[in-house]
């Protein structure tokens, strides 16, 4: 149980397009859905905490007009990555906090590559 | 704020050998710490993750980790590493706040001598 599908798994995309990544929650209800963003052979850094039908918290220093963040149902959390620049070529993960269980359960991540 | 602490960026280990790895925090109250592993490219792997209770907790694949609260310390163990262990090892604190995030130390890459 708790399994979190994101998709696609992997994306190329010419530079100056948008793209948008999906992540949803199986088989549970998933108020609250996370972004990370990993550099190879880096760790895993919080980009912004979604919460079902409000606005998307972010951290520090990640730019809300770039990376746009929906969470419109229980099931379903996206990221659209605007513009995109080469420089935003990463491996993109979500997480949603599973209910209850004081846990997290990880998308299988999402391989970003702007040419 | 949270942070995390993985002191080891790399641990090579031979097989059938002892592993530890080490991991460190710091959080004002009782933290929720999370051991996870991470395979080339793919998502991450729940080990195990402590809340309150018993100190030493057991994990799959026969992973264990002991929460000592005062060395701020979560290491994690594994008496005998097997060649499939060789993986990215993700250290984090969870805390209430006012969301529930997840904070990830800097990862420990081991690697398994034959």
């Amino acid at each position: 149980g708790a399994v979190v599908s994101q998709h696609p798994s992997w994306v190329i995309c010419k530079s100056g397009t948008s793209v948008k990544i999906e992540c949803r929650s199986l088989d549970f209800q998933a108020t609250t859905m996370f972004w990370y963003r990993q550099f190879p052979k880096q760790s895993l850094m919080l980009m912004a905490t979604s919460n079902e039908g409000s606005k998307a918290t972010y951290e520090q220093g990640v730019e809300k007009d770039k990376f746009l963040i929906n969470h419109a149902s229980l099931t379903l959390s996206t990221l659209t990555v605007t513009s995109a620049h080469p420089e935003d070529s990463s491996f993109y993960i979500c997480s949603a906090e599973i209910p209850a269980n004081y846990g997290y359960t990880f998308g299988s991540g999402t391989r970003l590559t702007v040419v | 704020a949270q942070s995390v602490t993985q002191p080891d960026i790399h641990i090579t280990v031979s097989e059938g050998a002892s592993l530890e790895l080490r991991c460190n925090y710091s959080y004002g109250a009782t933290p929720y710490l999370f051991w996870y592993v991470q395979s080339p490219g793919q998502g991450l792997q729940l080990l195990l993750k402590y809340f309150s209770g018993d100190t030493l907790v057991q994990g799959i694949k026969g992973f264990e980790a002991e929460f000592k609260r005062s060395q701020s310390s979560f290491n994690l163990r594994k008496p005998s590493v097997h060649w499939s262990d060789a993986a990215e090892y993700f250290c984090a604190v969870g805390a209430k706040d006012s969301s529930y995030k997840l904070i990830f130390g800097s990862g420990t890459r081991l690697l398994v001598r034959p």
